[in-house]
C-alpha cells in the first residue's frame, strides 16, 4: 500500500517564474492538504482539496492555488515565485472526518534564487 | 486567534525519560496530534488525542487536557534515533481538518 507520493522531490527555480508540485494521497483517502514548511519552522497549512473543490484556505496569497483530479491526486501552483517561496512543501492526505489519521509525503524542496 | 507553544530545544542523554510540553489556544478543539520530524524528512505520525487523559503506545505516551489547553509527548528509554523534532498540532473548529503546528521541539539525545 502506496503511502503519500509527492514529486518532485527537489527543484530550484528563478525569481518570477512558476512552479507545479504533485501529490498523489494514501490510497483510500479524498482529501489533500498542502503545507510550506520553512527552516526551522513548523508547517504552515496553504489548503485542503476535497471532492476536486478547496475546502479551506490557510493565510497564503492568491498566487498559490491548486486542484485536486478525480482520483483524489492534487496539484501546488505557485505563480510569480519569491526568494521567501522557498521551503519544503508538504502534503498531507486523510479522509475528510476530524479524528482521521493524517499522513504526510516526504516533500517537495522548492528554491528560489 | 490561534496559539500553539512548545520549547525549542531539549537535551536528553541515552535510557533517560523526556517530556515535551504543548500549550494551545483555539477558538473550538477538534484533536491534537504529534507527529516526529528528522531532519529533511517528512512528518511522520505519533499519537492522537482528542479526549482527556494518557494515551500509551510503546516508548511514547501522549497526554492531553482540554480545559487546561495542554499536552504532553513523553518518550521513554530514549536512544539516539530519537533525536528529531517533534511537532504538537491542532485540528480546531474554525481550521475543519486542517492542522495547526506549532514551531517543533528539537530534540538532542546524547549517549
Amino acid at each position: 500500500d502506496a503511502g503519500v507520493t509527492q514529486s518532485p522531490t527537489h527543484l530550484i527555480k528563478t525569481r518570477g517564474q512558476q512552479v507545479t508540485l504533485r501529490c498523489s494521497p494514501k490510497s483510500g483517502h479524498d482529501t489533500v492538504s498542502w503545507y510550506q514548511q520553512a527552516l526551522g519552522q513548523g508547517p504552515q497549512f496553504i489548503f485542503q482539496y476535497y471532492e476536486e473543490e478547496e475546502r479551506q484556505r490557510g493565510n497564503f496569497p492568491d498566487r498559490f492555488s491548486g486542484h485536486q483530479f478525480p482520483n483524489y491526486s492534487s496539484e501546488l501552483n505557485v505563480n510569480a515565485l519569491l526568494l521567501g517561496d522557498s521551503a519544503l512543501y508538504l502534503c498531507a492526505s486523510s479522509l475528510l472526518l476530524p479524528g482521521n489519521t493524517i499522513y504526510f509525503g516526504e516533500g517537495s524542496w522548492l528554491t528560489v534564487v | 486567534g490561534q496559539n500553539i507553544d512548545q520549547p525549542t530545544e531539549m537535551t536528553a542523554t541515552e535510557g533517560a525519560i523526556v517530556q515535551i510540553n504543548c500549550t494551545y489556544q483555539t477558538s473550538g478543539f477538534n484533536g491534537l496530534f504529534w507527529y516526529q520530524q528528522h531532519a529533511g524528512e517528512a512528518p511522520t505520525f505519533l499519537s492522537y488525542n482528542v479526549l482527556d487523559g494518557l494515551e500509551e503506545k510503546g516508548r511514547f505516551s501522549s497526554f492531553l487536557s482540554r480545559s487546561k489547553g495542554y499536552s504532553y509527548l513523553l518518550l521513554k528509554e530514549l536512544q539516539m534515533k530519537d533525536s528529531a523534532s517533534y511537532l504538537c498540532a491542532v485540528t480546531a473548529n474554525q481550521a475543519g481538518t486542517a492542522l495547526i503546528f506549532g514551531k517543533g521541539t528539537t530534540l538532542s539525545v546524547s549517549s
